[in-house]
C-alpha cells in the first residue's frame, strides 16, 4: 500500500532562517505531488505541485520554492523565512501520468506547523 | 468566480441526527471529480468521498453520501448518524480533468451535540 511521510511535524524557525521541509511517498511511482499551506481557520493554498521530476509549478509567488530531486520525494525550502511563512503546510500525491487521474484523490501526509518567530 | 464554495462555515447537529453540507461547484470541463476531505484538529487531511462527473448514481461510503446534482452543480455531502467524532472541519474539492491542480473550498465546520 501507499505511504505518505511527512517531517517534520513541528517547527519553530526565527524570522530570516533558512527552511527545508521534506516530503516522500512509498508505494507508487511517478506520483503528482503538492504542497500546500493552510492558515490558521483557514482554507488550504496551493504552493507547488509536480508532475514529474524537474516538472514543477508555483501558484503562488513568494520566497518559497520547492525541488523535487526524486521521483517520490518533494521538498519545500526557503532560503529566509519571514513571518507571514507561519502555518501548516501539507504535502500530498494523487495518481499522476494521464489515465483517468483526475479521479484519484489526493493522500496527505500529517503536516508540519511552522511558526516563525 | 470561485471553483469551489461552501456556504456553511459552520453547523451543528446533533448525536445520531443527519447533516448535509453544502458544496457548489463551477466548471466548464465535462471531465472532473469532486471529493470530500476530513480535518480534524489534529490537522490530518482524510479522504472521505469521491463523485465523478459522469458517475450516474451517487456515491456512498459507510455513512457518507454525496447528494451529486449535475444540472446544478452541487455536490453535498450528507453524514448519518451522526457521532461525537465526526466533530471537524469538512472540506470539498474538485479536479478537472484538464489539469492537475485541486480547488477546495472555505470549508465548514462540523460540531456534533451529545
Amino acid at each position: 500500500s501507499q505511504t505518505i511521510h511527512q517531517w517534520p511535524a513541528t517547527l519553530v524557525q526565527p524570522v530570516g532562517s533558512p527552511l527545508s521541509l521534506e516530503c516522500t511517498v512509498e508505494g507508487t511511482s511517478n506520483p503528482n505531488l503538492y504542497w500546500y499551506r493552510q492558515a490558521a481557520g483557514r482554507g488550504l493554498q496551493l504552493l507547488f505541485y509536480s508532475i514529474g521530476i524537474d516538472q514543477i509549478s508555483s501558484e503562488v509567488p513568494q520566497n518559497l520554492s520547492a525541488s523535487r530531486p526524486q521521483d517520490r520525494q518533494f521538498i519545500l525550502s526557503s532560503k529566509k523565512l519571514l513571518l507571514s511563512d507561519s502555518g501548516f503546510y501539507l504535502c500530498a500525491w494523487n495518481i499522476g501520468r494521464g489515465g483517468r487521474s483526475y479521479n484519484s484523490p489526493l493522500h496527505f501526509g500529517n503536516g508540519t506547523r511552522l511558526t516563525v518567530t | 468566480a470561485q471553483k469551489i464554495t461552501q456556504t456553511q462555515p459552520g453547523m451543528f447537529v446533533q448525536e445520531k441526527e443527519a447533516v448535509t453540507l453544502d458544496c457548489t461547484y463551477d466548471t466548464s470541463d465535462p471531465s472532473y471529480g469532486l471529493f470530500w476531505y476530513k480535518q480534524p484538529s489534529s490537522g490530518e487531511m482524510i479522504f472521505l468521498i469521491y463523485q465523478g462527473s459522469y458517475d450516474q448514481q451517487n456515491a456512498t461510503e459507510g455513512r457518507y453520501s454525496l447528494n451529486f446534482q449535475k444540472a446544478r452543480k452541487s455536490a453535498n455531502l450528507v453524514i448519518s448518524a451522526s457521532q461525537l467524532g465526526d466533530s471537524a472541519m469538512y472540506f470539498c474539492a474538485m479536479r478537472e480533468a484538464r489539469g492537475n491542480q485541486f480547488y477546495f473550498g472555505t470549508g465548514t465546520s462540523l460540531t456534533v451535540i451529545p
